[in-house]
């Protein structure tokens, strides 16, 4: 079955950890996008790429960073330099970029413990 | 910064009644879609209408734009229980010569049986 799937779907970090959200797809699909959710904030974007070995940051790239060496895989680190990483990450890719469907993953939830 | 803003944010109606949510963006797109996401799941596609396009159907399913007001609405006609969740507008916006996939924050709908 072709999708995005992220893993893993919940994940606890110390203060002071770096943790790294895992995200592929096998859709054959150029574009990547990691976005954070937190309640009543809707969507906020991080990092997006469109295509491989480059990346772009979103509105709020601070304290994470992201790799695209291979089309199928995109994850996400999140850095202790994060002050408030308690939140929902969704990753979707899209064939050809924002003129296109995206397809989403389930997300992690990630918890600052 | 967040490209479209969704109204109202909380919707509560009665099964069978239409239920209409409104999307106003701020600069010029290439297109616009609308996303539902279930509680604590990924967002799905609905339906992407281009900027050359003043209105679509799919299913239960009708969105009109008006790019001169930098709006768009989604209407579900004949609601059921089962499209209770949340739903986004989303905009292609350029940056830097590349293009990215921005949400607004979302209307929750409630659809009472």
């Amino acid at each position: 079955d072709g999708g995005i799937t992220q893993s893993p779907k919940y994940l606890f970090r110390k203060e002071g950890q770096n943790v790294t959200l895992s995200c592929e797809q096998n859709l054959n699909h150029d574009a990547m996008y990691w976005y954070r959710q937190d309640p009543g904030q809707g969507l906020r974007l991080i990092y997006y790429s469109q295509i491989v070995n480059d990346f772009q940051k979103g509105d709020i790239a601070e304290g994470y960073s992201v790799s695209r060496e291979k089309k199928e895989s995109f994850p996400l680190t999140v850095t202790s330099a994060q002050k408030n990483p308690t939140a929902f990450y969704l990753c979707a890719s899209s064939l050809r970029g924002p003129n296109t469907e995206a397809f989403f993953g389930q997300g992690t939830r990630l918890t600052v413990v | 910064s967040q490209q479209g803003e969704e109204d109202p944010q909380a919707l509560s109606i009665q099964e069978g009644e239409n239920a209409t949510m409104n999307c106003s963006y701020k600069t010029s797109i290439n297109n616009l879609q609308w996303y539902r996401q279930n509680s604590g799941r990924g967002l799905v596609h609905l339906i992407l209408i281009r900027s050359n396009e003043r209105e679509k159907h799919s299913g239960r399913l009708r969105v009109t734009l008006d790019t001169s007001k930098k709006s768009s609405s989604l209407l579900i006609t004949a609601s059921r229980a089962a499209d209770t969740a949340s739903y986004f507008c989303a905009t292609d916006s350029t940056q830097g010569g590349s293009e990215k996939l921005v949400f607004g924050k979302g209307t929750k709908l409630t659809v009472n049986p």
